[in-house]
């Protein structure tokens, strides 16, 4: 199957600070990525969704100017988390369609000390 | 509003018995329904949409919409089949976008 990855797998960061994490789409293009968020011992929560070329689109609670989406290419989609504070420590998941189905990344745990 | 619903958060079961991970959904309109597995320290993966109506690993779902329900089914569980199990629902016209409920960890025992 096609193959999303992700990194960084684990970054920690001092609060203030703004960390950016990256999805890409290896062996197919994606004009849509999407971005997810798991709390610990929680499901996932869809964030946005990546449109190449043109805005994400936030779901409602999510502030687009906390979490800023590029989706500059084909291939690539990034999340930056800006002024982190530690209520952002999450589990940041990212997917990716292709053919018939979404392919997800290995995730990047994210924790803001 | 779309919601999902997965009612135990733990499931043990011995080899070799039948096991049914349950999933009832909320959504107004037609519904699209995959269930995602996540062995242990691997990514999510997709085991089964209804759609396609088909068996993966000796696993089943039927999409029951009197119900609002997919059930996850298998007759004879193995100790391999022990992973985190997540019934999703897709979200408008767009492939991939997803909505999730919290998650069966399945326990097969040897």
């Amino acid at each position: 199957g096609a193959v999303v990855s992700q990194h960084p797998s684990r970054v920690i960061c001092k609060s203030g600070t703004s960390v950016k994490i990256e999805c890409r789409s290896l062996d197919f293009q994606a004009t849509t990525m999407f971005w997810y968020r798991q709390f610990p011992k929680q499901s996932l929560m869809l964030m946005a969704t990546s449109n190449e070329g043109s805005k994400a689109t936030y779901e409602q609670g999510v502030e687009k100017d906390k979490f800023l989406i590029n989706h500059a290419s084909l291939t690539l989609s990034t999340l930056t988390v800006t002024s982190a504070h530690p209520e952002d420590s999450s589990f940041y998941i990212c997917s990716a369609p292709a053919s018939t189905e979404a392919f997800f990344g290995q995730g990047t745990r994210l924790t803001v000390v | 509003a779309q919601r999902v619903t997965q009612p135990e958060k733990l499931l043990s079961v011995f080899k070799g018995a039948p096991v049914e991970l349950k999933c009832n959904y909320s959504y107004s309109g037609s519904p699209e329904l995959f269930w995602y597995v996540q062995y242990s320290r691997q990514r999510l993966q997709l085991l089964l949409r209804h759609i396609s109506r088909e068996s993966i690993k000796g696993f089943t779902a039927d999409l029951n919409k009197g119900e609002t329900s997919f059930h996850l089914k298998k007759p004879f569980a193995q100790e391999e089949d022990s992973a985190m199990y997540y019934c999703a629902l897709g979200r408008g016209s767009t492939l991939g976008r997803l909505y999730f409920g919290r998650g069966t960890q399945l326990t097969v025992w040897p």
